[in-house]
């Protein structure tokens, strides 16, 4: 069992290209989530989902964006990557309220 | 809109001592979950324990436990006979669900080191 899994783990970008994070669950979770962290900070919501097809933001939106099209996958792009997007993503999954799943986490280094 | 306050960035605690991370919320729902994460330096997040806001009783799991209180919106961590393997990030967490939303809120951490 898999649970949560995030690919790339590892991607270095130059200012201006774009990406796409994937993460994939096998739990049959509804709800999925992409956080950040920062170095000695909390993780902080980008975007969540409530489901499949659904999307929503979180409290830091602003240069990425979502799609859920598969209840099992959860993506997250970078139209146009900024230095200040420089961190480690998580992504989580929960059936309801409960333990949420993390994944391993991806840095993502932006020059 | 939720909020999660760890007032202690850095704590220290002597092998086999006890310790307490403390952690505040405020917030205006009535049902939820409250959470500790650990995060060692290999960067997953590992669920420490867990409590559900209608049970009054404080949530243990082996030489963690918790001291909730909800009136005053406290859920603090209790670590006993502390161990080098100990040594991480803990994060609290907030998580509500309804059937429109989905949010959790994490606070900033407190960095524990555990001393031999």
């Amino acid at each position: 069992n898999a649970g949560v899994t995030q690919t790339p783990k590892f991607r270095v970008l130059k200012t201006g290209q774009s990406m796409t994070l994937l993460c994939a669950q096998d739990m049959n979770h509804e709800y999925m989530y992409w956080y950040r962290q920062d170095p000695g900070m909390g993780l902080r919501l980008i975007h969540y989902s409530v489901g499949e097809g659904t999307t929503a933001k979180g409290e830091v939106p602003d240069g990425y964006n979502v799609s859920r099209l598969k209840k099992q996958n959860f993506l997250l792009g970078l139209e146009s990557a900024a230095p200040s997007q420089t961190s480690v993503y998580f992504c989580a999954s929960v059936q309801g309220p409960g333990e949420l799943f993390f994944g391993e986490g991806s840095r993502l280094t932006v020059l | 809109a939720q909020t999660v306050t760890q007032s202690q960035p850095e704590m220290s605690v002597q092998e086999a001592e006890t310790v307490t991370l403390s952690c505040t919320y405020d917030t205006s729902e009535n049902n939820y979950y409250l959470f500790w994460y650990k995060q060692p330096p290999s960067r997953q997040m590992i669920l420490v324990i867990r409590q559900e806001a209608y049970k009054q009783q404080n949530a243990t799991e082996n030489r963690f436990s918790v001291n909730f209180q909800k009136a005053a919106k406290s859920f603090s961590l209790k670590i006993s006979d502390s161990q080098l393997g100990d040594t991480a990030m803990y994060f609290c967490a907030f998580i509500y669900h309804n059937t429109n939303a989905g949010k959790s809120t994490f606070g900033d951490g407190t960095t524990l080191t555990v001393k031999p």
